[in-house]
Order: C-alpha cells, then structure tokens, then sequence
C-alpha cells in the first residue's frame, strides 16, 4: 500500500533562517507532487506541484522553493525565512493525469518567530 | 480559474443532529468536486468526490454530498452526526479539462463541532 511520510511535524525557527521540509511517498511510483500551505481561515493554498524529477510548477510568487531530486521526494525550501511564511504545511500525492484523489501527508506546522 | 466558497466557518450542532455543509462553486468549465476532511493536527483525508454520473455522492462515514449544476453547489450532509464527526471540511474543486488537471482549488473550510 501506498504511504506518504512528511517530516518534522512541527518546526519553530527565527526569521532569516532557511527552512528545509521534507516528504517521501512509498508504494508508488511516477507520483504527482504538491506542497500546500494552510492559514488559519484561509484554507489551503496550493504552492508547488510536480509532475516528475526535476520538474516543479509555481503557483504563486513567494519566498519559497521546491525540488524533487528523486522520483519519491519533494522538498520544501527556503533561504531566509519570513514571519508570513508561518502556517501549517501539506505534503500530497497523486496519481494519473491529475487530482481525481490527493493523499495528504501529516503536516508540518512552521512557526517564524 | 475556478474558486470555492464555503458559506459556514462554523456549524455546530449536537450529536444524532442532521447537518448540512454548504458549498458553492465557480467554474468557467466543468468540474470535479470533492469534500475532504481533517481531524486536528492532521493531514486531509478524502471523504467524497463527484467526477461524473449520478449527481448524489455518497462518501466515508455516512456522508453524502448532491452535486447540483444550475445552482453550482454540492453541499454535504449527514442524516445523523456522532461526536466523532467534529473536525474541518474543506470542500474542493478541480477543472475538468480533458487532459492533465493538477490545481485543485480549496474553500476555506467549515469547523463542524458536535456537542454532546
């Protein structure tokens, strides 16, 4: 059966530092990849997808990077980290042409102090 | 692009009650429509889709959703709610384009506490 692995499950860090998160899917493979980021009364917002190694889509301009240097890892980056950019973030996969169904992993709730 | 809307931050109601979820769409194409849920300090979980066909949907748990065209809504009900069903749901849809679809778009979420 197919697992996905998100990891740390909760991550305090001061401003400017970098951030790496990262997420492993098990039992699949040629997975599609996104990252999500969720804001108290906003909902999730979607931040990055991939579609296969070395290939990620930016949904919205940030402070914020992905990679996926394996066909089974995406991770989550940044350089130095803003106060906004605190939230709780989702690993999820999929499978086939889109997303007929996600499987989210556990989250990671960042906070920027 | 497509955007959700969830007309309820907060529904609460006591348990054995029935409740309803709204959720409306909008949509310049046809779509896919999900219901999915997330118990605290979890990922999300997918309770029910619609991709095509019969337009009730019946999901996990007891829950249903009526995906209904003219009024662009599928709202989520459940006859009879337990202590277990409080959590967020977050209703979702994605463009059904005919070829490769990866954004699903996400409402805000409604906080379904039930209470004893």
């Amino acid at each position: 059966s197919q697992t996905i692995h998100q990891w740390p499950a909760t991550l305090v860090q001061p401003v400017g530092s970098p951030l790496s998160l990262e997420c492993t899917v098990e039992g699949t493979s040629n997975p599609n990849l996104y990252w999500y980021r969720q804001a108290a009364g906003r909902g999730l917002q979607l931040l990055f997808y991939s579609v296969g190694i070395g290939q990620i889509s930016s949904e919205v301009p940030q402070n914020l990077s992905a990679s996926r240097p394996q066909d089974r890892q995406f991770i989550l980056s940044s350089k130095k980290l803003l106060l906004s950019d605190s939230g709780f973030y989702l690993c999820a996969w999929s499978q086939g042409t889109g997303t007929e169904k996600l499987f989210f992993g556990s989250g990671t709730q960042l906070s920027v102090l | 692009a497509q955007s959700v809307t969830q007309l309820d931050s907060q529904v609460p109601v006591f348990e054995e009650a029935p409740v309803e979820l709204r959720c409306n769409y909008s949509s310049s194409v046809s779509v896919y429509l999900f219901w999915y849920v997330q118990y605290p300090n979890q990922g999300l979980q997918l309770l029910l889709k619609y991709l095509s066909g019969s337009t009730l949907v019946k999901g996990i748990n007891g829950f249903e959703a009526e995906f209904n065209k003219s009024q662009t809504s599928f709202h989520l009900r459940k006859p009879s709610v337990h202590i277990s069903d409080t959590a967020e749901y977050f209703c979702a849809v994605s463009a059904n384009s005919g070829g490769s679809n990866y954004k699903l778009t996400f409402g805000k979420g409604t906080l379904l506490t039930v209470n004893p």
